[in-house]
């Protein structure tokens, strides 16, 4: 049992280069998810999905695309990048849970982290 | 602009000490999570507390949450040296989004 990995740990791109960062969780979770961390802003979410098949924008998705063909599967997707997209990346899962007739997002499974420097 | 805010943004106290740390957010929510980062590492999940729970204890964490005010807490008892971490909230509003804020950074001198 993996849990959530994600490849790969370091990556330096130039700009204008696009590239994939690979997410993969072996938890059969619905709920996967995009975070990048800079110092000092905490975790921004970029990207999320409900589900195989359906996606949705976070607070920063510019810049990013996002697919969702699998429930193991969620990978990201830098079109052209920029130095302000450099980054560590963060990817988690979650199972969801019921409450009082609501469906709920519960604990959050993180990867390692992806290191990513735009030149 | 994000949705949760920690306070104090750093904390600096002796080992055996207790930890308090903040976090408000600005919507209503389904549930609160908090979580530890080790330097240079992933997030750990420390507790969950749902929107009807008001406390919640796991080991020495002691999490409390004020829906009233928009606000949760969490208390780290006798803290140690390896308790420094930086420490975050989430919240979500149901099944969609988990959103983050800004963090503690927390320092337990030996």
């Amino acid at each position: 049992n993996a849990g959530v990995t994600q490849t790969p740990k370091f990556q330096v791109l130039k700009t204008g280069q696009s590239m994939t960062l690979q997410c993969a969780q072996d938890m059969n979770h619905e709920y996967m998810s995009w975070y990048r961390q800079d110092p000092g802003m905490g975790l921004r979410l970029i990207h999320y999905s409900v589900g195989a098949g359906i996606t949705d924008q976070g607070e920063v998705p510019n810049g990013y695309n996002v697919s969702r063909s699998t429930t193991e599967d969620f990978p990201l997707r830098l079109l052209s990048a920029a130095p302000s997209q450099t980054s560590v990346y963060f990817c988690a899962s979650s199972p969801y849970y019921w409450d009082s007739h609501n469906l709920n997002t519960g604990e959050l499974f993180f990867g390692e982290g992806s290191r990513l420097t735009v030149l | 602009s994000q949705q949760g805010e920690e306070d104090p943004q750093a904390l600096s106290i002796q080992e055996g000490e207790n930890a308090t740390m903040n976090c408000s957010y600005k919507t209503s929510i389904n549930n609160l999570q908090w979580y530890r980062q080790n330097s240079g590492r992933g997030l750990v999940h420390l507790i969950l507390i749902r929107s009807n729970e008001r406390e919640k204890h796991s080991g020495r964490l002691r999490v409390t949450l004020d829906t009233s005010k928009k606000s949760s807490s969490l208390l780290i008892t006798a803290s140690r040296a390896a308790d420094t971490a930086s420490y975050f909230c989430a919240t979500s509003g149901g099944y969609q989004k988990v959103t983050f804020g800004t963090g503690t950074k927390l320092q337990v001198i030996p």
